[in-house]
């Protein structure tokens, strides 16, 4: 089974909908990540998480919010989508004694906002 | 801030060429740089890191040397295979525990 997993894996939605992003791992990490790919821009970060706790906006959290349910847990949610939140949406982990030098990530939701 | 560089792609090359990714830096203090892989339909994955000047990282026949006088982290590798066919991103992390990803490059390798 793999470390990181995210659901759904694709997701066609409409502008104005309220929808959620969930990812979980089981590699024990402390450090959970949000990141948005697209075409040309490379990732960016959105939400980052330092324990259950601990919740930090990234360069581009505007539209989003984030919820750390558990260690294990972390989930990214769009209160009203719009069509430029379309993109591939990555979770990671990293673990505290690595200095979150090494970043594992899970592989993607697609997801498409008409 | 701090950024990454990296030559656009995509790269297209035969097999058993040699490769070069450029990769070029700006950063406050000193930072460790890394190279990622994303492989059709997959999330990234760490390919090599270095973290301090002159070091090489190295794997799976590709390699990295972190190089302070020219800011640059270029990723290469003697001969390609088709397998290799991904796209590939340098990152840097300053010590703050976030990653600052390039755009990436996309290469292509044909049998």
């Amino acid at each position: 089974d793999a470390d990181v997993t995210q659901t759904p894996r694709n997701r066609i939605t409409k502008t104005g909908k309220r929808i959620m992003l969930e990812c979980s791992q089981t590699k024990g990490h402390d450090r959970m990540y949000w990141y948005r790919q697209d075409p040309g821009l490379g990732l960016r970060l959105i939400y980052y998480s330092f324990d259950v706790k601990d919740i930090n906006k990234g360069e581009i959290s505007d539209g989003y919010s984030v919820s750390r349910q558990a260690q294990a847990k972390f989930s990214l949610s769009l209160e009203s989508a719009i069509p430029n939140q379309t993109a591939l949406y990555f979770c990671a982990t990293s673990d505290f004694t690595q200095g979150g030098e090494t970043q594992y990530f899970g592989p993607g939701t697609r997801l498409l906002v008409l | 801030g701090d950024s990454v560089t990296q030559m656009e792609g995509p790269v297209t090359l035969s097999e058993e060429a040699f490769l070069t990714i450029n990769c070029t830096y700006t950063a406050t203090g000193y930072p460790s740089l890394f190279w990622y892989v994303q492989y059709p339909g997959e999330g990234l994955q760490l390919l090599l890191k270095a973290t301090k000047a002159d070091d090489k990282g190295s794997n799976k026949g590709f390699e990295a040397t972190y190089r302070k006088e020219t800011t640059s982290f270029h990723l290469e590798k003697g001969s390609v295979q088709v397998s290799d066919s991904a796209v590939y991103f340098c990152a840097l992390n300053t010590g703050f525990q976030k990653l600052v990803f390039g755009t990436g490059t996309r290469l292509l390798v044909s049998p």
